[in-house]
């Protein structure tokens, strides 16, 4: 049972570069997160997906854009990447209103 | 909406010291409350939660919390720590009735020192 797991464990992009990080749950949870982490702002919600088949933005998603491939999988693109979007990406996996299960992160620098 | 409020930013202890980390709430409905841990370069991993009955929320760890309505307050607490205990500490609160509104304070680093 591996969890919540995510690719790359770390990336280094040029500033107009695009990549997309991957995200995959085996607990078989309808609703999956994306977040991102910066030193003294904890964690801030980039997208969320309450469903298979539904996502709705958080609160900082400009600059990104998911996909919920399916229930286990839901990915995050960045289409153009920014120097203000080097941070550490957390994916995470809930059932509604229950605790969130995190998977290692992934630490993007973009230059 | 909800909001998370940590007092704290930092809060050094010495091994074996007991210790309390703050956290505190606003919401205009039902809440459920979490604490997570997040050791160095690793994803946050729950400590204990809140989601209704007894208000005295034990966790894994030695740590426990309250719950305080009337304060809106969740503050965590251990008895003796351990240097291993030196992590970051976030308390995260949701919506009861509608849980995507999830939201996390801004973390509290506690550093035990031996």
């Amino acid at each position: 049972n591996a969890g919540v797991t995510q690719t790359p464990k770390f990336q280094v992009l040029k500033t107009g570069q695009s990549m997309t990080l991957q995200c995959a749950q085996d607990m078989n949870h309808n609703s999956m997160y994306w977040y991102r982490q910066d030193p003294g702002m904890g964690l801030r919600l980039i997208y969320y997906s309450a469903s298979e088949g539904t996502t709705d933005k958080g609160e900082v998603p400009n600059g990104y854009n998911v996909s919920r491939l399916n229930k286990r999988e839901f990915s995050l693109r960045l289409e153009s990447a920014a120097p203000s979007q080097t941070s550490v990406y957390f994916c995470a996996s809930s059932e509604l209103n229950d605790e969130q299960y995190f998977g290692p992160g992934t630490r993007l620098t973009v230059t | 909406a909800q909001s998370v409020t940590q007092l704290d930013s930092q809060v050094p202890v010495f091994e074996e010291a007991p210790v309390e980390l703050r956290c505190n709430y606003s919401s205009s409905v039902s809440v459920y409350l979490f604490w997570y841990v997040q050791y160095p370069n690793q994803g946050l991993q729950l400590l204990l939660k809140y989601l209704s009955g007894s208000t005295l929320v034990k966790g894994i760890n030695g740590f426990e919390a309250e719950f305080n309505k009337s304060q809106t307050s969740f503050h965590l607490r251990k008895p003796s720590v351990h240097i291993s205990d030196t992590a970051e500490y976030f308390c995260a609160v949701s919506d009861a009735d509608y849980g995507q509104n999830f939201v996390f304070g801004p973390g509290t680093r506690l550093s035990v020192l031996p």
